[in-house]
């Protein structure tokens, strides 16, 4: 059972399209995030929902709009699409207390061309 | 402000050998510290944990780390390097937010490199 799964494992696409990312957690957590790691693989949190409600809006470009139909699932969706925008994108869950570790989806790489 | 600071980019060790990944942090508060390992084209697994208490903490794969709250470090200790053991280890230290939510940071991360 693959307890965070992302779609699609890969996205390639032109500049200017908008592309979308699914998130599911089977783990009954409640909170959920959206990652963004770079060439250089550097991580860096861009967005959390706790059971549906944004907790945290990092300083991402507005082109980023995250959905959390209910807390199983987050997705990513991305407008106008820019070459910097490639990057590997992982979403991740777990129970919303300070010392709880997340778990991690294996991640989408999108590519834009 | 939190952060997390991993000075080294590479780790070099033979196979058999102790490993050691350094990890320096800086936080307002009670520090909640985290190790993860990321293998290639994969996503990030959770390795271990500070949380109070016994300053070793034991995780998986024979992982473990010493948190020390004087040199404010949570290095990554291995007795007996695998070649297995070979990826990208990120520190990363939990950030209590006023407004609701815990913010992780990670470090940079280090490449471990163990060599047959």
């Amino acid at each position: 059972d693959t307890a965070v799964s992302q779609t699609p494992k890969y996205l390639v696409t032109q500049m200017g399209n908008d592309k979308s990312i699914k998130c599911e957690q089977n783990l009954g957590h409640d909170t959920m995030y959206w990652y963004k790691q770079d060439s250089k693989k550097f991580l860096k949190i861009m967005f959390s929902y706790n059971n549906k409600e944004l907790i945290i809006n990092e300083t991402v470009p507005n082109r980023f709009s995250p959905k959390s139909p209910d807390k199983a699932h987050l997705n990513l969706h991305i407008n106008s699409l820019e070459l910097g925008d490639s990057a590997v994108y992982f979403c991740a869950s777990s129970q919303e207390v300070i010392y709880n570790e997340q778990f991690f989806g294996p991640g989408t790489r999108l590519t834009v061309l | 402000a939190q952060s997390v600071a991993q000075p080294e980019d590479q780790v070099n060790v033979a196979e058999g050998n102790p490993l050691t990944v350094k990890c320096t942090y800086s936080v307002s508060g009670n520090p909640y510290l985290f190790w993860y390992v990321q293998y290639p084209n994969r996503g990030l697994q959770f390795l271990l944990k500070y949380i109070t208490g016994d300053n070793l903490v034991k995780g998986s794969y024979g992982f473990e780390a010493e948190f020390n709250k004087s040199q404010t470090s949570f290095h990554l200790k291995k007795p007996s390097a695998l070649v297995s053991d070979s990826a990208l280890y990120f520190c990363a230290v939990r950030d209590p937010r006023g407004t609701g939510g815990f913010k992780t940071i990670f470090g940079a991360g280090t490449r471990l490199f163990v060599k047959a």
